[in-house]
């Protein structure tokens, strides 16, 4: 089972600034297959980024994905209201289970 | 729209089971996996297992295995999720969330999520 483990768990930052949201697994992810979710609170988690680097349907550019075999990154431009959430990590598409990491909460400072 | 639809919420007592429900729409059913997610109160997220819509395989994390059972309808495009021998550590909200099966793209659309209380 690949052990997913993002940091930090909480990220404070104020709008306008970027975010760098890291997730490290405990082995290789097949494919690149990581996937980034954001959750907000009462929601169901949404799709950002698939496949370590690409945008999901309707995902602006300021989200971007990058790394392969172990080590994942999530970057947010310019950060928005609307951005203050929290973000999951997942390996998807090798073997099961396809785990998520712990979270990480970015909040408003 | 492509929409995955769950039935409502259910309040259970321990060691009962429970069956949601998860009807899709807007979309080729047998095109696509489905994956069942769980996220206790205040707590991450949980992958449980999938289901394939075409042949009705499944496959589950190995703490599910022998109590949660995967079952589809292609006529009415359901999916269901049953969990059995209910204990309180099972309260939680349970998500559908479909992914193509071919193209690796990860969970790309999510039910809203059914709540499951387990009291006494």
């Amino acid at each position: 089972e690949i052990v997913l483990t993002q940091s930090p768990g909480t990220l404070s930052l104020s709008p306008g600034e970027g975010a760098t949201l890291s997730c490290r697994a405990s082995q290789s992810v097949s494919g690149n297959f990581l996937a980034w979710y954001q959750q907000k609170p009462g929601q169901a988690p949404r799709l950002l980024i698939y496949g370590a680097s690409s945008r999901a349907t309707g995902i602006p550019d300021k989200f971007s994905g990058s790394g392969s075999g172990t080590d994942f990154t999530l970057t947010i431009s310019r950060l928005e209201p609307a951005d203050f959430a929290v973000y999951y990590c997942q390996h998807y598409g090798g073997s099961p289970p396809y785990t998520f990491g712990q979270g990480t909460k970015l909040e408003i400072k | 729209q492509v929409q995955l639809v769950q039935s409502g919420a259910e309040v259970k007592k321990p060691g009962a089971s429970v069956k949601v429900s998860c009807k899709a729409s807007g979309y080729t059913f047998t095109a696509y996996y489905m994956h069942w997610v769980r996220q206790a109160p205040g707590q991450g997220l949980e992958w449980m297992g999938w289901i394939n819509p075409i042949s009705g395989d499944t496959d589950c994390a190995q703490k599910f295995q022998g109590w949660v059972t995967m079952t589809r309808d292609t006529s009415s495009s359901t999916v269901y999720m049953e969990l059995s021998k209910l204990t309180s550590d099972d309260t939680a909200v349970y998500y559908c969330a479909r992914e193509v099966l071919t193209g690796y793209k990860a969970f790309d659309i999510w039910g809203q999520g059914t709540v499951v209380t387990v009291s006494s």
